[in-house]
Parts: C-alpha cells; structure tokens; sequence
C-alpha cells in the first residue's frame, strides 16, 4: 500500500496563475482533508471532505476549491495564486469515524513568487 | 484557532536521556492525539489517548492526560537521535469531532 499520495512535490507560480494539487489515497477512507503548514506554526485545516461526495470548508479555505472526485482522490485548486499561498500543503485521510487517526502524505512546497 | 498548545516550544537532551512535551487545550475534549513529524515530512500518528484514560504506553512513548487541567504530556524515553522531530498535539475542534486542531509543536532534538 502506498498509503497517501501527493504531487507535485515540489512547485514555483507565479502571482495569478493556477494550480491543481493532487492526493490520492489507498487505504478505502471515507474522509480526505488538506492542511497548509506555515513556519513556525501548526497544521491548519483548508477544507476537507466527509465522505465521496460532500466537501466542507476548514478554517482558512480563502483563495482554495476542492473536489473530492471519488472516494480514493481529493484535489486542491488555486485559481490565482497569492505570495500568502507559499507554504507547504498535506493531504491526510482517515477512516471517517470519530476517533479517528489521520494519515498525511509527503507534502507539497508551493513557493508563489 | 488553536485549541491545543505544546511546551516547550524547543527542547534539546541528549542520546539516553528522557523527552517531556506538554500540551494543553482549552475546551472539552473526547479525546487527544499526537504526531511526530521528519523535518521535510509528513506527520505521523504515535498514539491517541481517550477522555476516560488518564495514561497510555505504546513502546518507548508515554502519554498522559488530566481532563481537569486540560492538559496532556509525551513522555519519550530512552531517547535516540532518531527521535529527532516535531511533535504535534491534536484535538478534535469545538463543535466538530472529525476535524483535528493541530497546535505549533515542538522541535525536539536528541544529540548522540
């Protein structure tokens, strides 16, 4: 099992241009989530996804859509990049229940210039 | 916002000796968690500890929780260089259990 994945890893935009942001997970998880991480600071929540087919906004979903495209995929979009959205994104996933552990993917570190 | 908060913030010890972060929190909660993440990874779960448990062991790890302070504590023993990470507490946010409060960490570093 792969477990969570991302990509890219690594990727440079420009102010104005978009990006999807890609994570896939094997492990049969109801629920998807995507946190930003910034210096010195926790994992905050931009959106997540109960369950395939529903989508919910975490604390700083500003500047951020989502599709969760079916149960294994959930995807993070800008749609105009800002210098504020360089950070370093994870997706993670969990079973969906309460109680429940997330697993994280590898990360991606998106520098806006 | 953040409801749980680790301490300290930086923590330095050497190979052998023992690690103690705390974490506390400001609501109710059902249950605490705590992560450890590689410098360039992702965060990885250690052990999640119930409202109606007060400690919990999971080989080396430790953790403790006091619901009346509102409190938690990892202790890591026997630490290795290996152990060299962040670690993180998370809480299930007011109002909504399946999402996770993550706080700032902290950066521990075990020197051989």
């Amino acid at each position: 099992n792969a477990g969570v994945t991302q990509t890219p890893k690594f990727q440079v935009l420009k102010t104005g241009q978009s990006m999807t942001l890609q994570c896939a997970q094997d492990m049969n998880h109801n629920s998807m989530y995507w946190y930003r991480q910034d210096p010195g600071m926790g994992l905050r929540l931009i959106y997540y996804s109960a369950s395939e087919g529903t989508t919910d906004k975490g604390e700083v979903p500003n500047g951020y859509n989502v599709s969760r495209l079916n149960k294994r995929e959930f995807s993070l979009r800008l749609e105009s990049a800002a210098p504020s959205q360089t950070s370093v994104y994870f997706c993670a996933s969990s079973l969906g229940l309460d109680f429940n552990e997330q697993y994280f993917g590898p990360g991606t570190r998106l520098t806006v210039t | 916002s953040q409801q749980g908060e680790e301490d300290p913030q930086a923590l330095s010890i050497q190979e052998g000796e023992n690690a103690t972060m705390n974490c506390s929190y400001k609501t109710s909660i059902n249950n605490l968690q705590w992560y450890r993440q590689n410098s360039g990874r992702g965060l990885v779960h250690l052990i999640l500890i119930r409202s109606n448990e007060r400690e919990k062991h999971s080989g080396r790890l430790r953790v403790t929780l006091d619901t009346s302070k509102k409190s938690s504590s990892l202790l890591i023993t026997a630490s290795r260089a290996a152990d060299t990470a962040s670690y993180f507490c998370a809480t299930p946010k007011s109002g909504s259990a399946r999402q996770l409060t993550f706080g700032s960490g902290t950066q521990l570093t075990v020197l051989p």
